[in-house]
């Protein structure tokens, strides 16, 4: 049963520490997301990949966070420095172009004091 | 992507039918009704999608009007699995895989 693989699952940390998130989506699949969860802002999406290229990061803080897909098994969340309003639960999801459906990883539950 | 609007929860006794409604009056022509849901503190879980024709599949239906403005979808047989928050997007079908944007939901909690 194939599925969308995140680490950590949860992480503690202190304000101004790097964070580095990591999702391994399904084997095949060429799209990849990554949305953000809080309880003011419900689910947003953070920027998302096709092919390994950034197509949307305009969700993301860019001064602070980056996305990146270094090979087709792996994609990268980072937040440097991290603050407290980072807290969240970050997904990670995976899909097929033209595909009707994504998948959605367990998510990282991050917490930044 | 037309705004869809669900009621914020809901109940249902267990071994009862689940119906959940949305409304998206300003869908367009080229937009399918999709529904994914979320158990709690799981990662959303896609569930049924639909342009215009009635669907069925084994997790769910779900049933469009003829104006396409609003739609329902149906849990047969609700389990207290199913409690969860349940999603309502309406999207554009295009050649890509494109970003999800979801509202609120609907909470449904199912009640032994």
């Amino acid at each position: 049963d194939a599925r969308v693989t995140q680490t950590p699952r949860d992480k503690v940390t202190e304000m101004g520490q790097e964070v580095t998130m990591r999702c391994q989506p399904i084997l095949g699949h060429n799209t990849v997301f990554w949305y953000r969860q809080t309880m003011m802002q419900g689910l947003e999406l953070l920027a998302y990949f096709r092919n390994r290229a950034p197509l949307d990061d305009s969700g993301m803080p860019k001064d602070r966070f980056s996305a990146e897909m270094p090979d087709a098994t792996l994609a990268t969340l980072k937040i440097q420095p991290s603050e407290p309003r980072d807290s969240a639960v970050y997904f990670c999801a995976s899909g097929l172009v033209g595909g009707e459906t994504q998948y959605f990883g367990p998510g990282t539950r991050l917490l930044v004091l | 992507d037309a705004k869809t609007t669900q009621p914020p929860s809901m109940d249902c006794a267990e071994g009862r039918a689940a119906n959940l409604p949305c409304n998206h009056s300003t869908i367009s022509g080229n937009e399918y009704v999709y529904w994914y849901r979320q158990i709690h503190s799981q990662g959303p879980q896609y569930i049924i999608h639909g342009l215009k024709n009635n669907e069925t599949n084994e997790m769910a239906s779900l049933i469009i009007t003829e104006d396409r403005k609003s739609s329902t979808l149906i849990l047969p047989h609700a389990t207290l699995r199913d409690t969860a928050v349940y999603y309502c997007i309406v999207r554009t079908r295009s050649s890509g895989n494109t970003p999800l944007v979801f509202g609120k939901g609907t909470r449904l909690s199912v009640i032994a």
